[in-house]
């Protein structure tokens, strides 16, 4: 299976304590995106990266929340601090870059749940 | 301000029958739009796409239509099956702060397909 991947699929932590979530895009893909989705909600974006280049925060990316993407594959989103609203399914999409066009379909990943107690 | 919007929170339709699902957008900017299926615990599925050059895309069983005029699109689903039951989200492309890669997702509808 070459589709985006997740881990962990589900975690629960405190109030407070920091997490950390990978994912791994298609492997030829060179865009990477996170989103978060809450309870009867559409996935709301978060953070955009082309190759190892962070482009584009959303202003839902609170100074809590970090993602990087060392060596353009595989990138982490990291949340200090959690608190009860941080509760969400954290998506991972990756799009192929087709001569700079913005038409490219973005592929998602099975997602990881956080609950925060 | 939600600019993708999905104003029927479900939908139950007849096997067999047609399935139309309907989105609603605000934002002039947007180019591109896209149908995911979702299923509970998992992440959305891509499904189809159509790009604002055109007013129809098919595919098998799925057909998009965009109404630009409108800021309307819809997607039809004939022959529906008891599969296809989960939720809708419909996207575009474009829309926050110059961006062209951040999708906007609607709230979603949610398909029943009954036996």
């Amino acid at each position: 299976d070459t589709g985006v991947s997740q881990d962990p699929r589900h975690k629960i932590t405190k109030r407070g304590q920091n997490v950390t979530f990978r994912c791994d895009p298609i492997s030829e893909h060179n865009r990477l995106y996170w989103y978060r989705q809450t309870l009867g909600q559409g996935p709301e974006f978060l953070t955009y990266f082309q190759n190892e280049a962070q482009l584009e925060k959303s202003r839902l990316l609170s100074d809590r929340f970090s993602a990087e993407r060392p060596k353009g594959s595989f990138s982490t989103l990291e949340i200090q601090r959690t608190e009860q609203g941080d509760s969400a399914m954290y998506l991972c999409a990756s799009s192929p870059l087709a001569g700079g066009l913005i038409t490219d379909t973005q592929y998602f990943g099975p997602g990881t749940r956080l609950t925060v107690l | 301000d939600q600019q993708v919007k999905q104003n029927s929170p479900s939908l139950s339709v007849q096997e067999g029958r047609i399935s139309i699902l309907n989105c609603d957008y605000t934002n002039s900017m947007f180019d591109y739009f896209l149908w995911y299926k979702k299923y509970p615990a998992e992440g959305p599925t891509f499904l189809i796409s159509i790009s604002s050059i055109k007013d129809k895309n098919e595919d098998g069983r799925f057909t998009v239509f965009l109404n630009k005029s409108a800021k309307h699109l819809s997607l039809h689903i004939v022959p529906s099956q008891p599969g296809d039951s989960a939720v809708y989200f419909c996207a575009a492309l474009g829309g926050y702060s110059n961006s062209g890669y951040a999708l906007n997702f609607g709230k979603g509808t949610s398909l029943l397909v009954t036996p």
